[in-house]
Formats: C-alpha cells, structure tokens, sequence
C-alpha cells in the first residue's frame, strides 16, 4: 500500500511570490490535513479536508488556504510569502479526522528568501 | 490558547534500558492523545493513542499513560533500541484540531 506522497519535496521562493504544494493521500483515506513544522514553533495545523469540503481549520492567516479534489488529492497554497513561511509543511491522510491514525507524508521543505 | 509541552527537551539512555518521556497538556477537555515518534527527515510516524476514558494502553514495548487529574501525558518504551532514537511528541485535541508538544530528542546510547 503506497503512502502518502508530497510533492515537491524543496522548494525555494522569494518574499512576495506564492506557491502551491501537493498531497496525495493514502488509497481510501479522504481526509487530508495539513500542518507547518518549524524549530521555533513546532508542529500546528493548518486545516483538514474531507470529501472536499474544509471542516477544520486552525489559526493561521489568509494567506494559507488550500482545496481537496475528488479523488482526495489535496494541495494548499501560500500566498504573499513571507521570511517566516519558511517550513516543512506535511499533510496526513487518514480514515476519518482526528480520532483516527494519522499517516503522514515526508513533508516539503519550504524556503523564502 | 491550548499549551501541549514537552518536561524535557533531551533524553539520553543506555539500549536496554526503558525509557519515560513526558508531556503537559493544558485543556482539560481534550479526549484524544496521541504519541509520535519522528526520525530526521521523515514525517512523524503514529506510535501509540489513548482516550481520555482510558488511563493506560500498551502497544509493542510502548505504553502510554494518562493522569487527567493532572493534565500529564507520558510514553514508556521498553528495552530502547539504537532505532528508537529520534524526536518524540505528544498531540492532544477536542476534536476538530491537533495540538502539539515541541518534542523530546532521544539518544539511545549503544
């Protein structure tokens, strides 16, 4: 059973530009969450997706939304990027969200320059 | 806000030996707990989850215990093995988002 892929896995951008990150989860799983880890602050969550529907979201501006496709694919974008989105940002696949196993992705490394 | 921390940044054992790992939580209506181990490079991998109607679980030479009275979340892995070492956190939530610990660094000592 193949596991959750991200993609790309570094990407590098300058202040300002905007980027689009992808998750593709689990087979079978349709929830997908996302979550930004930096040393600073750890791992937060960013929102979750089921059925392509967000029903959840944690406290993070604007400038970070994402979407879920129907065959759960997931991708979240940044918008305006700033020095402090720099990140690994991961998303996890499960059966159902959050009382469920969590499998999560290697992560993309996100830097601004 | 919600406030999920870790005791103690670092942790060094001997292989063979057990170790505890500690965890804070602070809202005391959270219902769901899970542990995450996470090695350098890779994605946090699921380790162990309790409920809050629960005060232990056991998996494969892990153990989880909660003490609600205290808010206070700890994981035991027994007979530590060379790959055990990694970054260790706990994750808490009410239900509709996670909340992390910053994580625990253990080193298991050959």
């Amino acid at each position: 059973k193949a596991g959750v892929t991200q993609t790309p896995r570094y990407l590098i951008k300058t202040r300002g530009q905007q980027v689009t990150l992808s998750c593709s989860p689990i087979s079978g799983h349709r929830s997908v969450s996302w979550y930004q880890q930096t040393p600073g602050q750890g791992l937060q969550f960013l929102f979750e997706y089921f059925s392509e529907t967000q029903r959840n979201k944690g406290n993070f501006p604007g400038r970070f939304s994402g979407r879920q496709f129907s065959n759960s694919r997931s991708e979240m974008n940044v918008s305006t990027l700033e020095l402090g989105d720099s990140a690994l940002y991961l998303c996890a696949s499960s059966l159902e969200f959050p009382y469920n196993e969590q499998f999560f992705g290697p992560g993309t490394r996100l830097t601004v320059l | 806000g919600e406030s999920v921390g870790l005791h103690l940044p670092t942790l060094s054992v001997q292989e063979g030996d057990n170790s505890i790992i500690n965890c804070a939580y602070s809202n005391s209506a959270s219902d769901y707990f899970i542990w995450y181990k996470q090695e350098s490079g890779k994605g946090p991998q699921f380790i162990i989850d309790i409920r809050s109607n629960m005060d232990k679980r056991q998996g494969q030479r892990v153990t989880v215990l909660l003490n609600k009275t205290v808010k206070h979340l700890s994981l035991q892995i027994a007979a530590t093995q060379p790959g055990d070492s990694a970054v260790y956190f706990c994750a808490e939530t009410t239900g509709n988002q996670f909340y992390f610990g910053t994580g625990t660094s253990l080193t298991v000592i050959p």
